[in-house]
């Protein structure tokens, strides 16, 4: 069975300040992919990265990066110097058989001025 | 470029009625598919399909059925409203089905009183 958990409810922040959105994940294929997604307030949502079971590369872009750890079965997501636009719901997701998505719960990111 | 079109945006309907959410995508995408989100548990995979003619049943697909007849539409229809179905939809595209992004409508938020 898939499962994916985001511990972190809600999480509120100062602008400027680095915050870690964890995600860990439970399946038994070898073969998966994991993404992350934001949902602004506006509803939708917006791709941010996807990785492979087999690519355990850090990945960084701007201010955005993700630190995926097979052994800890985690792949979590930084945000450094944290802007007000980036308050969102942050979804991490394990894509399966066929392009079926699991979602964890979401975390509810609050950038404060 | 249209991408994934939902429609409509709202709908509020009784108990026991019917409807259909339609879902359009302009991409050539094979496979497609709903979500549902609900507070607190993130999306959930109602149906999916593959290509045309082929859909199968995601995690919660009671209440819920599909057809796709051509590449292009996936209409989601909810034969017998109820009160559990409150909820926003989500259509999803994807051009492969190894872990290829997915690409989102803008959702459809319908309440059942």
């Amino acid at each position: 069975a898939q499962k994916v958990t985001q511990a972190q409810t809600e999480i509120s922040v100062v602008e400027k300040e680095d915050v870690t959105l964890d995600c860990v994940y439970e399946t038994r294929d070898t073969t998966y992919y994991l993404f992350w997604y934001k949902q602004p307030p506006s509803g939708e949502l917006v791709f941010l990265i996807r990785r492979n079971s087999f690519d355990e590369q850090n990945e960084i872009s701007g201010r955005y990066s993700w630190n995926f750890q097979k052994s800890t079965s985690s792949f979590n997501f930084t945000i450094t110097a944290s802007q007000v636009v980036d308050s969102a719901v942050y979804f991490c997701a394990l894509c399966y058989n066929f392009n079926k998505f699991y979602f964890g719960s979401g975390t509810k990111l609050n950038v404060k001025p | 470029n249209a991408g994934v079109t939902q429609t409509p945006k709202f709908q509020v309907l009784k108990t026991g009625q019917s409807m259909t959410l339609q879902c359009a995508q302009d991409m050539n995408h094979e496979y497609m598919s709903w979500y549902r989100q609900d507070p607190g548990m993130g999306l959930r995979l109602i149906h999916y399909s593959v290509g045309a003619g082929i859909t199968d049943q995601g995690e919660v697909p009671n209440g819920y059925n599909v057809s796709r007849s051509t590449t292009e539409d996936f209409p989601l229809r909810l034969l017998s409203a109820a009160p559990s179905q409150t909820s926003v939809y989500f259509c999803a595209s994807s051009y492969g089905g190894s872990g290829t992004e997915a690409f989102f409508g803008q959702g459809t938020r319908l309440t059942v009183v």
